[in-house]
């Protein structure tokens, strides 16, 4: 199988402090990660794309300065949410993939609160 | 509205009977992804289906891919309480662009 672990699951942080979320592809190299959020009941909204060694891909809408993405690895991607406010509570997911057009699979996702 | 979006929202049968989810999209794609989320959880990969493949099994899952009528489905047989869950098809339309739908919320009662 294929395993992607992210970390923590769950955090809670204060207005203005900034947050590390990191992805883990456990047992296979990903040269893709990709970033989603998730409000409640509702669907995943990508946020970005990441290749290992390259700038992300920031989908429209979503700032890159507030949300940083680093792929320093075939293995880890971390995603930083800087200066954070209660309206980027929501749950965060990564997915991982070997190569285009294959299985991506999912992290378990972490549930951001600031306060 | 985005592409792959499911059919119906919601649904709830018995254990033991099929269940069936529909997806659309509206522009050609590379693949069609389904997947499950439990409440609050990650998600669980279920099947990928390419471009040029119009059907695909992995035990009780059965997925078909109409490119003609940019629709697929996602067939559960026997379904079990343990099946109880969202599932989400998602898209690749453009190289490493996803969308994903609303999902169907699937209840199945013991």
């Amino acid at each position: 199988g294929a395993v992607v672990s992210q970390h923590p699951s769950w955090v809670i942080c204060k207005s203005g402090t900034s947050v590390k979320i990191e992805c883990r592809s456990l047992d296979f190299q990903a040269t893709t990660m990709f970033w989603y959020r998730q409000f409640p009941k509702q669907s995943l909204m990508l946020m970005a794309t990441s290749n290992e060694g390259s700038k992300a891909t920031y989908e429209q809408g979503v700032e890159k300065d507030k949300f940083l993405i680093n792929h320093a690895s075939l293995t880890l991607s971390t995603l930083t949410v800087t200066s954070a406010h209660p309206e980027d509570s929501s749950f965060y997911i990564c997915s991982a993939r070997r190569q285009e057009n294959t299985e991506a699979f999912f992290g378990q996702g972490t549930r951001l609160t600031v306060v | 509205s985005q592409q792959g979006e499911e059919d119906p929202q919601a649904l709830s049968i018995q254990e033991g009977e099929n269940a069936t989810m529909n997806c659309s999209y509206k522009t050609s794609i590379n693949n069609l992804q389904w997947y499950r989320q439990n409440s609050g959880r990650g998600l669980v990969h279920l099947i990928l289906i390419r471009s040029n493949e119009r059907e695909k099994h992995s035990g009780r899952l059965r997925v078909t891919l109409d490119t003609s009528k940019k629709s697929s489905s996602l067939l559960i047989t026997a379904s079990r309480a343990a099946d109880t869950a969202s599932y989400f098809c998602a898209t690749e339309y453009n190289f490493n662009k996803f969308y994903f739908g609303s999902g169907t919320k699937l209840n199945v009662k013991p």
